[in-house]
């Protein structure tokens, strides 16, 4: 069973850094693209950023490029997104999903 | 950036018949853009039910379907049940630095 399980969401101040990660088991991690996705409150999913499964190419939405940096440790199964200059307009449930978008984890809420 | 339109929202009686569309602003959608669609209800992750236009997950009731309509990807949802009542997503592909827009979300009322 594919598992996602994010962490290190919480509350930071405007101009703060936060790092998102995202344990996955299940699927074989290093064969599968990654993904982050966020939800501000009451609102519809935003593409934030994605890393290729060699990791040699990362992607990133317009709000967030130059502020976020996305990286993954297929040595431990993990993706990271560290969030730097957040501004309040970043705050969001972050959500971790896997491949072609078809395995999704439960989200860490991001407050700023 | 893309921007990638759903209608706000729409209703069903039970058992009945609704078709989502999702429109780019770039002109006609085609397989090329590999459109997703996803269900999120209240309080819940995103659910993937479609990928690549029209291909089902092994989850994915077969009462939904994906096909292009008029230029634009659509969902069909045929037999409607009181707990297809959801938000839907689509989620369109396109080439260069910013490969992936979501559309604003379809909210399903079954009534």
């Amino acid at each position: 069973e594919v598992q996602l399980l994010e962490s290190g969401g919480g509350l930071v101040q405007p101009g703060g850094s936060l790092r998102l990660s995202c344990a996955g088991s299940g699927f074989t991690f290093r064969n599968y693209a990654m993904n982050w996705v966020r939800q501000a409150p009451g609102k519809g999913l935003e593409w934030v950023s994605s890393i290729s499964g060699s990791g040699g190419s990362t992607y990133y939405a317009d709000s967030v490029a130059g502020r976020f940096t996305v990286s993954r440790d297929d040595s431990s199964d993990t993706l990271h997104l560290q969030m730097d200059i957040l501004r309040t307009e970043d705050t969001a449930i972050y959500y971790c999903v896997a491949g072609s978008f078809a395995f999704w984890g439960q989200g860490t809420l991001v407050t700023v | 950036q893309a921007v990638v339109t759903q209608e706000p929202s729409v209703t069903v009686s039970p058992g009945g018949t609704v078709t989502f569309t999702c429109d780019s602003s770039t002109g006609a959608v085609t397989t090329d853009h590999s459109p997703y669609w996803f269900q999120q209800k209240p309080g819940q992750a995103p659910k993937a039910l479609l990928y690549d236009t029209l291909n089902k997950h092994s989850w994915t009731p077969a009462r939904f379907s994906g096909s292009l309509l008029g230029g634009r990807a659509a969902l069909t949802l045929s037999g409607a049940q009181p707990e297809d009542e959801a938000e839907y997503y689509c989620l369109l592909s396109y080439s260069g630095v910013r490969p992936w827009v979501f559309g604003g979300g379809t909210k399903l009322t079954v009534l």
